[in-house]
């Protein structure tokens, strides 16, 4: 089955300083990737996507992901991170074995950043 | 603004009543989904939809129903209201297969609280 971890409940970092919210996945064939982001009473919105390609992947508001096979790795990083960063960050992953649409979770890493 | 629209966005019901959340997108997605938000869990599938008139459970299905009669609503309705069924619910859709985005678009979440 597929599945999705993120290890990490919280994750605390300084404005300024680079920050890696890390996912880790478990899939059965080729991964389809994705992080999304949740601000408070917010819905969750999409940051980026791995679908094939570069390891790496640019998102919005300055985030990229890179994707690491040989690790089944996923995580999401930014060189400098902002106070306004702070937020609820979801990994998920694409279950193939449905068609493709149902999208698994993680429980979600919550970030702060200290300004 | 087109989009994705969840009603209400907050609801008090008492254990036992029947309860409908609302969820209404204006793109034409064939996909659409609800997930469930709860603290140590982070988003669970209850429902999801294919195309009008195609529902199937996710995860965690048991004491909800969901109809899709037009392919912009999904309504998911609680027949019988259970304290564990407070939660904050998500609505979301996805474009089709083979379109270059294949991530999801999420409502603003109704928070329900069953007493």
């Amino acid at each position: 089955a597929q599945s999705v971890a993120q290890p990490e409940d919280q994750v605390n970092v300084a404005e300024g300083n680079p920050l890696t919210v890390k996912c880790t996945y478990s899939v059965s064939g080729n991964p389809y990737l994705f992080w999304y982001v949740q601000y408070p009473n917010r819905g969750l919105q999409f940051l980026l996507k791995y679908i094939t390609g570069d390891n790496l992947v640019k998102g919005s508001y300055g985030f990229e992901a890179e994707f690491n096979k040989s690790q089944t790795s996923f995580h999401l990083k930014k060189p400098s991170a902002l106070v306004s960063d702070s937020a609820l960050y979801f990994c998920a992953v694409r279950d193939l074995n449905t068609g493709g649409f149902k999208t698994i979770f993680g429980a979600g890493t919550r970030l702060f950043v200290k300004a | 603004d087109a989009g994705i629209t969840q009603s209400p966005r907050y609801k008090i019901t008492e254990t036992g009543r029947q309860v409908t959340l609302m969820c209404h997108q204006t793109w034409s997605h064939s996909y659409m989904f609800w997930y469930r938000q709860d603290l140590g869990h982070g988003l669970r599938l209850i429902y999801y939809s294919a195309a009008a008139d195609i529902t199937d459970k996710g995860e965690v299905p048991d004491g909800y129903v969901v109809s899709r009669s037009k392919t912009e609503n999904f309504p998911l309705t609680l027949e019988s209201a259970t304290r564990s069924q407070t939660s904050v619910y998500f609505c979301a859709s996805s474009e089709l297969e083979g379109s270059r985005n294949y991530g999801y678009t999420f409502g603003s979440g109704t928070r329900l609280t069953v007493v």
